[in-house]
């Protein structure tokens, strides 16, 4: 159980194309999922808070209308970057928090994550 | 402001030994989680351990224990007959009961054989 699916595992892009990330949780509903960009050798950085129904929250220093998040229903939230640049090459990981699950609320369930490469 | 501090960035282990990971974390909360959180190459994060602050029992998950020590904020992960599918990337984390998520630097944990 507590799985979640992020695809696309790799993409390769164009400067100036958007490119769609996609995560959800197949076996389990999460009103909040949560957005991270991860730099070779280092830690997860987190980009942005999704929220069901509602507007993400963004870290400091993440530029909203580059990095759009909808998170339209308690299984799917998604992160376009938008105009993308070299700059915006790298490993993107989504997670989910179960909406209410007991003993296993508050723990995070990752996605495998993206690569996104900005030729 | 809540920080997680892992000041190993490597650490290497016998096959079959035992290895201690260390994490540190500052809080003013009484109330919160921490985890570890193992990173393989396939980079998938998987979750090794959850601990409840308000719990004093440490938790363990088979080869895997922690030392939680709430005085002195110190969250230490052990391994016990340590296997090479061990070798990851091991991250401590923190949470509070609201949305709030912090990682430490990680740990580069490799099996030798």
């Amino acid at each position: 159980g507590a799985v979640v699916s992020q695809h696309p595992s790799r993409v390769i892009c164009k400067s100036g194309t958007s490119v769609k990330i996609e995560c959800r949780s197949l076996d389990f509903q999460a009103t909040t999922m949560f957005w991270y960009r991860q730099f070779p050798k280092q830690s997860l950085m987190l980009m942005a808070t999704s929220n069901e129904g509602s507007k993400a929250t963004y870290e400091q220093g993440v530029e909203k209308d580059k990095f759009l998040i909808n998170h339209a229903s308690l299984t799917l939230s998604t992160l376009t970057v938008t105009s993308a640049h070299p700059e915006d090459s790298s490993f993107y990981i989504c997670s989910a928090r179960m909406t209410s699950g007991g003993a296993l609320w508050n723990i995070q369930y990752f996605g495998a994550g993206t690569r996104l490469s900005v030729l | 402001a809540q920080t997680v501090t892992q000041s190993q960035p490597e650490m290497s282990v016998q096959e079959a030994e035992t290895v201690t990971l260390s994490c540190t974390y500052d809080t003013s909360e009484s109330d919160y989680y921490l985890f570890w959180y193992k990173q393989p190459p396939s980079r998938q994060m998987i979750l090794v351990i959850r601990q409840e602050a308000y719990k004093q029992q440490n938790a363990t998950e088979n080869r895997f224990s922690v030392n939680f020590q709430k005085a002195a904020k110190s969250f230490s992960l052990k391994i016990s007959d340590s296997q090479l599918g061990d070798a990851a990337m091991y991250f401590c984390a923190y949470s509070t009961t609201g949305n709030q998520f912090y990682f430490g630097t990680g740990t580069s944990l490799t099996v030798i054989p």
